[in-house]
């Protein structure tokens, strides 16, 4: 299985301004998912983050709000940016293992004020 | 494109009953199923998974599921409730037929545990 630690795990931001999320994987991998999960709701990917390519956003998503890097086989940033209250979710990265097993980090609790 | 329906958003049963969360998925390739749960304020963590094999699949904290691919169903079940089941449930399928790729969700199911 794979261990994944996400930085900052809850933060409270104000309007107009823009987050950072880091993504933290115990091994290599060669796919790495951002996720969404706005209040009460269920999980929306965001964006599929592959080393060494641009990421692919899915329908609603774009570059110029949630621009992602990804430098290596283990880690990943997602940015949130100009942030408005609309943007509080919690931001999930997930990796897939060999094992045919997606696994989820703990989660990034946004709150914008 | 692949879709999950969860059938019942809050579902509440006494301690020690049975737990049944209903899950129908449509795909257009042979699925690979997953449940996760999520407790109050945390992530989501891998209960048990359908790939290939075996229809009935076993996972954590004695809950199970089997895969019926007749009825497009993939329901999860545990003999007894106990009160530390009370979370949020999610039905997820792969979107490409294989298990590390991107899921497609359920809109979730909210368990309670009634004492």
């Amino acid at each position: 299985s794979a261990v994944i630690s996400q930085k900052p795990s809850r933060d409270i931001c104000q309007r107009g301004t823009s987050l950072t999320i880091q993504c933290q994987v115990d091994s290599q991998v060669t796919m790495m998912f951002w996720y969404r999960q706005q209040p009460g709701q269920s999980l929306t990917l965001i964006a599929t983050a592959n080393q060494g390519s641009e990421a692919t956003y899915e329908s609603g998503f774009v570059i110029d709000k949630f621009p992602i890097s990804r430098p290596n086989l283990t880690f990943s940033t997602l940015t949130v940016s100009n942030m408005s209250p609309e943007d509080s979710s919690i931001y999930l990265c997930s990796v897939g293992d060999r094992g045919n097993t997606i696994y989820f980090g703990e989660g990034s609790w946004l709150t914008v004020v | 494109a692949q879709s999950v329906t969860q059938l019942g958003s809050h579902v509440s049963v006494s301690e020690g009953a049975l737990v049944l969360l209903r899950c129908n998925y449509s795909s257009s390739v042979p699925p690979y199923l997953f449940w996760y749960v999520q407790y109050p304020n945390q992530g989501l963590q891998l209960l048990l998974k359908y790939t290939t094999g075996a229809t009935l699949v076993k996972g954590i904290n004695g809950f199970e599921a089997e895969f019926k691919k007749s009825e497009t169903s993939f329901h999860l079940t545990k003999p007894s409730a106990h009160m530390s089941d009370a979370a949020e449930y999610f039905c997820a399928v792969s979107d490409y037929g294989f298990g590390n790729e991107k899921l497609t969700f359920g809109t979730g199911t909210r368990l309670t545990i009634i004492p």
